[in-house]
């Protein structure tokens, strides 16, 4: 069990826009950055939103991040088949001290 | 560019040990803390370990504490991770991952991960 709480999946149609969630408690989401990863079947996680809502280059701006308190979100919008993938919300815990992860979400494209 | 490239996993009975390198180039290696996370099959991401640039910061989860240890060999740029004690539910793909340039963590750089199988 995850201590940063993700929804297993998530869908929706080509074009439409699509969020995930991911929550976390004050040691964790609630004093630190966000970061979100992007795993396509089969390779490696690319990071695609980091400090809450830094994309890094060649990231499109179809993605975003938000935090609010010791939650967090990722936006996607202009949904496309090829971006099919689990998505990963992480943070380092200062309790803990330890970086956490996600149980991951897998996005499915209609 | 920035590449990690991980070697070492492999099949080995339970109770046995292994050790994973990661080779890093394309980076000043001496200038970033680097971390080890696993993704045993079909499941999700777990971080495993993190040494900071001069090692003087080491953390492990609760997991691998006490059986892994991580190191690193700035005049290689090399990543270590020597696990011993090995169990089946360490079976996984190994990432090395490196951490951004900040006070901040997160993980911009990933290799492409090596596999460990604990079995008998």
């Amino acid at each position: 069990q995850s201590v940063l709480t993700q929804p297993p999946s998530a869908s929706g149609t080509p074009g439409q826009r699509v969020t995930i969630s991911c929550s976390g408690s004050s040691s964790n989401i609630g004093s630190n950055v966000v970061n979100w990863f992007q795993q396509l079947p089969g390779t490696a996680p690319k990071l695609l939103i980091y400090y809450n809502n830094r994309r890094p280059s060649g990231v499109p701006d179809r993605f975003s991040g938000s935090k609010s308190g010791t939650s967090a979100s990722l936006a996607i919008t202009g949904l496309r088949s090829d971006d099919e993938a689990d998505y990963y919300c992480a943070a380092w815990d200062d309790s803990l001290n330890a970086g956490l992860f996600g149980g991951g979400t897998k996005l499915t494209v209609l | 560019e920035v590449q990690l490239v991980e070697s070492g996993g492999g099949l080995v009975e339970p109770g046995g040990s292994l050790r994973l390198s990661c080779a890093a180039s394309g980076f000043t290696f001496t200038d970033y803390s680097m971390n080890w996370v696993r993704q045993a099959p079909g499941k999700g991401l777990e971080w495993v370990s993190s040494i900071s640039s001069s090692t003087t910061y080491i953390y492990y989860s609760d997991s691998v504490k006490g059986r892994f240890t991580i190191s690193r060999d700035n005049a290689k740029s090399s990543l270590y991770l020597q696990m011993n004690s090995l169990r089946a539910e360490d079976t996984a793909v190994y990432y090395c991952a490196k951490r951004g340039y900040s006070s901040e963590w997160w993980l911009d750089d990933w290799g492409q991960g090596t596999l460990v199988t604990v079995s008998s």
